[in-house]
């Protein structure tokens, strides 16, 4: 398809187990952002790619997030040791150089920490 | 840091009747102002946006929005809502200095009723 490909779709894991979350995003898309969207609350941004520089990892909340991208295409979000918090749907967008601020949206991965 | 504020975090209203939803935000220095709407079970998508000249700026589905830089605002508005503009509406900022990176307020969800 021509969107943002997130997968999977709904995860519930236990406490303490590592899950992966995979983004595939929109073909020639030099920017990749993740986001977490909790219950109640607004999108939190967790980590952002531009091309080939350093990501702006400012907002991973603790060294159990980390995020890899390959180039610029499939990125993965990976979080260790899970806990309870970390319950929340994790939204990931790709947006191109030409517009200022239009990202791309996947319909996210929602994950349930039990 | 930049910040964004919804205060209303649901807002009922008639078919046919007009609508504002608000947006406040601050900054220390100069941003561009964003609109996305997720309607149910879908990704975000961009509604409008402002990065400079005219202060009123015209979205898709008949809604527009005014930046007013004296009061911080960027309030959404539609003279007359339909019941497919049920949805959550998200603001969102990003500094014009550099980055990309939104930071998004914790959305209004809009429902129309008949």
């Amino acid at each position: 398809g021509a969107g943002v490909s997130q997968s999977p779709s709904n995860k519930v894991t236990e406490k303490g187990k590592d899950v992966e979350l995979r983004c595939d995003p929109i073909s020639g898309h030099t920017a990749l952002y993740w986001y977490r969207q909790r219950l109640g609350q607004g999108l939190e941004f967790l980590i952002y790619f531009q091309g080939n520089s350093a990501p702006d990892k400012s907002g991973l909340p603790s060294d159990r997030f980390s995020a890899e991208r390959t180039g610029e295409s499939v990125s993965t979000l990976t979080i260790q040791r899970t806990q309870q918090e970390d319950s929340a749907v994790y939204l990931c967008a790709s947006s191109s150089s030409m517009n200022t601020g239009e990202l791309f949206f996947g319909e996210g991965s929602r994950l349930t920490v039990l | 840091a930049q910040s964004v504020t919804q205060l209303d975090s649901q807002v009922p209203v008639f078919e046919e009747a007009p609508v504002e939803l608000r947006c406040n935000y601050s900054s220390s220095v100069s941003v561009y102002l964003f609109w996305y709407v997720q309607y149910p079970n879908q990704g975000l998508q961009l509604l409008l946006k402002y990065l400079s000249g005219s202060t009123l700026v015209k979205g898709i589905n008949g809604f527009e929005a005014e930046f007013n830089k004296s009061q911080t605002s960027f309030h959404l508005r539609k003279p007359s809502v339909h019941i497919s503009d049920t949805a959550e509406y998200f603001c969102a900022v990003m500094l014009t200095g550099g980055g990309n990176k939104l930071t998004f307020g914790t959305g209004t969800q809009l429902k129309v009723e008949l």
